[in-house]
């Protein structure tokens, strides 16, 4: 079956733009994660959902960073003023419940890059 | 201190050595505990659960222990395949919040 999907694969933008990354997560899969990944560096957590609601947006690094998954599968990463800190893998992981318990499906990642 | 914590690396093995990789968590009350693993370019993927009792899948076997914070992955007969970068993963559940933390991964080469 189809396996977790995002897009853009690759996005170029320069500081201070807007961007917004999507998953598609694996059908039925009720949770959705977000986590972004830099060079060298394990997978960081941004933001859980549980159906269509953040059951834990502790990693969202400040407010320019925001989820939102109306209809609880698709999900859009949205980060406001773009910097070139911002500059990572983001990836999407899936899983039919919480990920204490089940495991997580990812998604190939989009590559932002922020000039 | 971080949250997860891994041996640094990089690990360059020959082929059919046994390597094993550790893992502390500084969280007592994580709950869940897993190896991921994650080839170059490429997105994680699931290797195995690691229970209290210890476990084993193939060439491959997990250890936790909870008292000591520490969890291990120990790989018998490396193969080439097994080149990648193996990632200790920690869940932390509550009523608030349900995290999942990543190590920060350590790089397995095998060499023929």
């Amino acid at each position: 079956g189809a396996g977790v999907s995002q897009t853009p694969s690759n996005k170029v933008t320069e500081k201070g733009k807007y961007v917004e990354l999507r998953c598609d997560p694996i059908s039925g899969h009720t949770a959705l994660y977000w986590y972004r990944q830099s060079l060298g560096q394990g997978p960081e957590f941004l933001i859980y959902f549980q159906g269509t609601g953040a059951a834990d947006d502790s990693g969202l690094p400040n407010d320019r960073f925001f989820a939102v998954r109306p209809e609880g599968s698709v999900s859009t990463l949205k980060i406001q003023r773009t910097e070139r800190g911002d500059s990572a893998v983001y990836l999407c992981a899936s899983s039919r419940g919480q990920a204490s318990y089940n495991e997580q499906f990812f998604g190939p990642g989009t590559r932002l890059t922020v000039l | 201190r971080k949250e997860v914590e891994q041996d640094p690396g990089p690990f360059n093995v020959p082929e059919g050595a046994t390597v094993a990789f550790n893992c502390t968590y500084s969280n007592s009350a994580s709950q869940s505990f897993f190896w991921y693993r994650q080839d170059c370019r490429k997105e994680p993927k699931l290797l195995m659960s690691v229970y209290s009792s210890g476990n084993e899948d193939g060439r491959f076997t997990a250890q936790l222990n909870r008292a000591s914070q520490y969890i291990s992955l120990l790989i018998r007969d490396s193969k080439l395949s097994d080149s990648a970068t193996y990632l200790c993963v920690v869940n932390l559940v509550a009523t608030s919040y349900d995290k999942v933390i990543f190590g920060p991964g350590t790089s397995l080469s095998v060499i023929p």
